[in-house]
């Protein structure tokens, strides 16, 4: 059975930059896209983007674009996922997800438990 | 706004039946697949549907998926109520290069 795990709740000020983690078991790393999805409070999902550990390649959502690195760690099976220059807006629930390999049919199986990351002064 | 627009909200009786409806485009479900997940109150979402109307083999039947044209619709059947939950679909969108999500419908068992 895949599972995801992802570090723990995260409180930054203004400006500050947040790396969360997604550590994945029960597969094999490289064999699929590792997708993160933002979730506003009481609000619905956005995708941030995706990375293929693979080859470490990342594709980024336009809202996110230049403020978001995806990267992966092979070694460890570990995705990442760090977002900068922190403000109010960027407080939410991060989820990681894995999916296939087929940029146009994703499918989002499963997900990882989420990281509340709290932006406050 | 979301690129896919889904109903805020929908209700039925337990044991009825509830329809969800996601409505697009052409560069988005007219020409690529469609995905539902569940997302019960402060856990993380759940694929119930892949493919436009493949379900993953732990949900069961009572869950079907289907698509026409730039709509797609989940149908839940036998409702229970520990079906309440808030429900999205997505898909990729070929002009915008990225996944998206319909703004989300929550279901009320009555």
């Amino acid at each position: 059975e895949v599972q995801l795990v992802q570090s723990g709740a995260e409180v930054k000020k203004p400006g500050a930059t947040v790396k969360i983690s997604c550590k994945v078991s029960g597969s094999t790393f490289s064999d699929h896209y590792i997708h993160w999805v933002q979730q506003a409070p009481g609000k619905g999902l956005e995708w941030v983007g995706l990375i293929d550990p693979e080859d470490g390649e990342g594709r980024y959502a336009e809202k996110f674009q230049g403020r978001v690195t995806l990267s992966a760690d092979t070694s460890i099976h570990t995705a990442y996922m760090e977002l900068t220059s922190l403000t109010s807006e960027d407080t939410a629930v991060y989820y990681c997800a894995t999916a296939n390999d087929i940029l146009t049919d994703p499918w989002f199986d499963p997900w990882g438990q989420g990281t509340l990351v709290t932006v406050s002064s | 706004q979301s690129v896919l627009t889904q109903p805020p909200s929908v209700s039925a009786a337990p044991g009825q039946k509830v329809t969800i409806s996601c409505s697009g485009g052409s560069s988005n479900i007219g020409n690529n697949y469609v995905s539902w997940y569940q997302q019960l109150p402060g856990t993380a979402p759940k694929l119930l549907i892949y493919d436009n109307n493949k379900r993953p083999s732990r949900i069961p039947d009572r869950f079907s998926g289907s698509k026409s044209g730039t709509s797609a619709t989940l149908g839940i059947t036998g409702l229970q109520t520990g079906d309440e939950a808030d429900y999205y679909c997505g898909t990729w969108d070929s002009s915008l290069s990225a996944v998206i999500f319909g703004g989300g419908t929550k279901l009320t068992v009555l």
